[in-house]
């Protein structure tokens, strides 16, 4: 079965501007997550989404905000970027949020890689 | 969530065992010790879980001490394709409060170097 699909996987934006990623779960899944990828910081939390509510929030700036749709796509945003968001933003999905029958396991998509000049 | 200690980096030959230790002395006792790698420009891939049992899957190992507090990763036959950075993660897997679901919390792992 297809992947965790992620769209746009390249971008080139400049500071101030915004920007909006999409991520495809996996049929069927309908929890999302997403994560910040740096040098700097390595893998961070963002989001959770689970039935078009956000779950779960890590410990990021209200520029970075999120939803999900009643299909259970995803959707990210950040406004006013800077130049430390340059990132690659990961999504991951899982068929629901409890773990114990679950098998715990998240699947990741291979992110969009965000540019800020 | 509890702390972990990976080493930096390891190298291993190939066709050989390759044994990745991680410490997570403060490890609650409802958090499940979770095992990831991320390949270059990928994604991070789910490799195994347990709790206090030994755990075998396809494709690895995992050996938990009796109290917990560390853990090791074993691909028993490294490849190539085994190069990668590999996170150890414990989770809270308990569904109370729903605070962890989804929720990984990354260190910066072990740089493991498969070599021919």
């Amino acid at each position: 079965k297809a992947g965790v699909t992620q769209t746009p996987r390249y971008l080139i934006k400049t500071r101030g501007q915004q920007v909006t990623l999409s991520c495809s779960p996996i049929s069927g899944h309908r929890s999302v997550s997403w994560y910040q990828q740096t040098p700097g910081q390595g893998l961070q939390f963002l989001f959770e989404y689970f039935s078009e509510t956000q779950r779960n929030k890590g410990n990021f700036p209200g520029r970075f905000s999120g939803r999900q749709f009643s299909n259970s796509r995803s959707e990210m945003n950040v406004s006013t970027l800077e130049l430390g968001d340059s990132a690659l933003y990961l999504c991951a999905s899982s068929r629901n949020r409890d773990l114990i029958a679950n098998t715990g396991e998240l699947f990741f998509g291979e992110g969009s890689r965000l540019t800020v000049l | 969530d509890a702390k972990t200690t990976q080493p930096p980096s390891m190298d291993c030959a190939e066709g050989r065992a390759a044994n990745l230790p991680c410490n997570h002395s403060t490890i609650s006792g409802n958090e499940y010790v979770y095992w990831y790698r991320q390949i270059h420009s990928q994604g991070p891939q789910y490799i195994i879980h347990g709790l206090k049992n030994n755990e075998t899957n396809e494709m690895a190992s995992l050996i938990i001490t009796e109290d917990r507090k560390s853990s090791t990763l074993i691909l028993p036959h490294a490849t190539l394709r085994d190069t990668a950075v590999y996170y150890c993660i414990p989770t809270l897997i308990s569904n109370a409060g729903g605070t962890s679901y989804g929720k990984l919390t990354f260190g910066q792992g072990t740089i493991l170097t498969v070599h021919p």
